[in-house]
């Protein structure tokens, strides 16, 4: 089975700032895909960016990227220029793939965004 | 043009009802989902569909029985409700169950008293 691991629970930054979020898995299979989410206190989830293992490029959304380092099993989420409507819950997931589609989520890590 | 949505938002209610949650997305995905997310913000996987078939089914008591109509709609009922089902439920849906993107709903809350 797989597991997801995020080891902060609380982080906070200051606006402008850049921060970044860890989360290690733990797998045995190669072919993969990893998700971060945001969960603002609206609670809707939000997919932020998505990173296919057999990809070696970091996948990188505007101001959202990841460091992908899979020989570690890391997959650390870098904010740049961080904005107050960025404080919410970040949750790391791992999606093996063709089996099933079951996301496996981390415990989260809550951001606070401070001006 | 909402593209999943769940009714209702929040849900109170007695211990020893029965309640349902509505789920529907207009995105044309094949494969659609229920998560569970408790009070410790941890969110786990409780059911997959395909094309009205389950898929997933989790270690989920049997009281919780999702029903799809078609493949726009997965609806969770639950029987006899208990204090411990308290908690956010997550519909999603992805295009197919190979390793596409999931995209969730706003959540229901629910309470039982």
């Amino acid at each position: 089975a797989q597991t997801v691991t995020q080891s902060q629970p609380e982080m906070s930054v200051q606006e402008a700032e850049t921060v970044t979020l860890s989360c290690t898995y733990d797998t045995s299979e190669s072919n993969y895909y990893l998700f971060w989410y945001k969960q603002p206190p609206s609670r809707q989830m939000i997919l932020v960016i998505r990173q296919e293992a057999y990809k070696q490029q970091n996948a990188t959304e505007n101001r959202f990227s990841v460091n992908f380092q899979k020989a570690a099993k890391s997959f650390s989420l870098k904010i740049s220029d961080s904005q107050l409507g960025d404080t919410a819950m970040y949750f790391c997931a791992f999606l093996l793939h063709n089996a099933g589609n079951m996301l496996t989520f981390g415990g989260g890590t809550r951001l606070m965004v401070k001006p | 043009d909402t593209a999943v949505s769940q009714t209702p938002k929040y849900l109170v209610t007695q211990m020893g009802n029965d309640k349902s949650i509505k789920c529907e997305q207009n995105l044309g995905h094949d494969t659609m989902y229920w998560y569970k997310q408790d009070s410790k913000k941890f969110l786990k996987i409780m059911f997959s569909y395909n094309n009205k078939e389950l898929i997933i089914n989790e270690t989920v008591p049997n009281r919780f029985s999702p029903k799809s109509p078609d493949k726009a709609h997965l609806n969770l009922h639950i029987n006899s409700l208990e204090l411990g089902d308290s908690a956010v439920y997550f519909c999603a849906s992805s295009q197919d169950p190979s390793g596409e993107t999931q995209y969730f709903g706003p959540g229901t809350r629910l309470l039982v008293l």
